[in-house]
């Protein structure tokens, strides 16, 4: 059974530092997903990361894939205040998801 | 992408009655999905739903609580039945949509949130 842990779960950083959020999954994941959840909204696809190695990059965020450590990360780059958000990442077995448990994210001024 | 409307956005509900979601995507998609989000939590799948027979459920979920419909591609239902305060939640309609390089996508749609008093 796919199991999905991500840290920190919550995160408060300054405007214009940069910072990481890591995802570790349990067993083979054939893709990893990074979404997006504002307070009251649904959830925004942001990244979907599909083999070793794999990385890819919006605005001031960058996702990236290892699969032989079961590990994927979001880098914050000189954060700003609209990126406050929840992210959540979530791997796929077969075809059904398996979330972690979010990152709630705010950037202070 | 995909995009998708649920129905009703929100509703306060009687224990002991029965509300039924309806998702709407504005393409044929092959696999939809059930999610539900308890307050401050994060997401877990009740379902998913199959067009043409029984949707498929994960443990912890069952077909008389959470009884689900799939008429066709683009249409799907998820009725909360007998419900009580542990219920309150948001539910998600999800698809799933093959891009290119044959990897799949998965879109969400806004959420039902449902409060049981």
């Amino acid at each position: 059974e796919l199991k999905v842990e991500q840290n920190p779960l919550f995160l408060s950083m300054q405007e214009g530092k940069n910072y990481t959020i890591y995802c570790n999954y349990s067993t083979t994941s054939d893709r990893l997903y990074w979404y997006r959840q504002d307070p009251g909204k649904s959830l925004e696809s942001l990244f979907v990361l599909l083999s070793n190695g794999a990385v890819k990059q919006e605005g001031r965020l960058m996702a990236s894939l290892d699969t032989k450590a079961r590990l994927s990360t979001l880098h914050i780059t000189a954060a700003v205040h609209d990126l406050s958000a929840t992210y959540f990442c979530a791997g796929r077995s077969g075809s059904r998801l398996t979330f972690g448990e979010g990152t709630q994210l705010t950037v202070n001024p | 992408s995909a995009v998708i409307s649920q129905k009703p956005s929100r509703d306060i509900c009687q224990r002991g009655t029965s509300l039924t979601i309806q998702c709407q995507v504005d393409s044929q998609v092959t696999m939809m999905f059930w999610y539900r989000q308890q307050p401050g939590q994060s997401l877990t799948l009740i379902a998913t739903a199959n067009q043409g027979s029984e949707a498929t459920y994960e443990s912890g979920f069952v077909i008389d609580k959470f009884p689900i419909s799939r008429p066709n591609l683009t249409f799907s239902t998820l009725t909360v039945s007998n419900m009580s305060p542990e219920d309150s939640s948001i539910y998600l309609c999800s698809v799933g949509v093959y891009g290119s390089s044959s990897y799949n996508e998965q879109f969400f749609g806004p959420g039902t949130r449902l409060t049981v008093l």
